[in-house]
């Protein structure tokens, strides 16, 4: 399995451009999650998904950032407008929730700059 | 308000001795614990998780060790190896609950050759 995909590894943009993140999933996991990670907080949830459905959004920062998953295998995470501290990595996980596991699969990030 | 705590964000520890990276938990429901290693410009990936019905996992080289009453855990590394240095997080999981993780800040640890 190829694992978590996401596109783009890098992107730089400016202040009130909107900035759409890709992930593609493990194929046949139920679960996916958007991250994002900082210096000051670590590994911050955004949200995550349950087959398909978003199940809890309470960490999405506001509401410039929105997460959509229109199928079993792609999932967008947009800022808009984009902002400077929006910068950060932003990671994607998926996961099987099966015989108590909780593992999650992560992606290899995109690194968001906004200047 | 960060419900699992990662004190020390670095660590420096000679090839060859152990490393304790240490994590601390204030939500009484978590009842499952996973440590994840990052390298750089690459996801987190898992590492090694433990049951709250037990106080250690053994996998090689690493095991955690869990203190249910101090809310705390702890991942050890014997020998520690040069490829070992990398970011350590600590996650935790209410599995009666939903299924996502909470996350510490993370701990770098670099393994001196």
């Amino acid at each position: 399995d190829a694992g978590v995909i996401q596109s783009p590894r890098h992107e730089v943009t400016e202040m009130g451009q909107e900035v759409t993140l890709r992930c593609k999933p493990i194929s046949g996991h139920d679960y996916l999650f958007w991250y994002r990670q900082t210096m000051m907080r670590g590994l911050e949830l955004l949200i995550y998904f349950n087959n398909n459905v978003p199940i809890d959004d309470s960490g999405m920062p506001e509401d410039r950032f929105s997460a959509k998953m229109p199928n079993a295998s792609f999932s967008t995470l947009k800022i808009q407008p984009s902002e400077p501290r929006d910068s950060a990595v932003y990671f994607c996980a998926s996961s099987l929730q099966r015989d108590r596991k909780y593992e999650q699969y992560f992606g290899p990030g995109t690194r968001l700059t906004v200047t | 308000d960060q419900q699992v705590k990662q004190n020390s964000p670095s660590l420096s520890v000679q090839e060859g001795r152990i490393s304790i990276l240490n994590c601390d938990y204030t939500n009484s429901m978590f009842d499952y614990f996973l440590w994840y290693k990052k390298y750089p410009a690459e996801g987190p990936t898992f590492l090694i998780s433990i049951s709250s019905i037990k106080d250690k996992n053994e996998d090689g080289r690493f095991t955690v060790f869990l203190n249910k009453s101090a809310k705390h855990l702890s991942l050890h590394i014997v020998p520690s190896q040069p490829g070992d240095s990398a970011v350590y997080f600590c996650a935790a999981s209410a599995t009666g609950g939903a299924n996502n993780l909470f996350f510490g800040t993370g701990t770098r640890l670099t393994v001196i050759p």
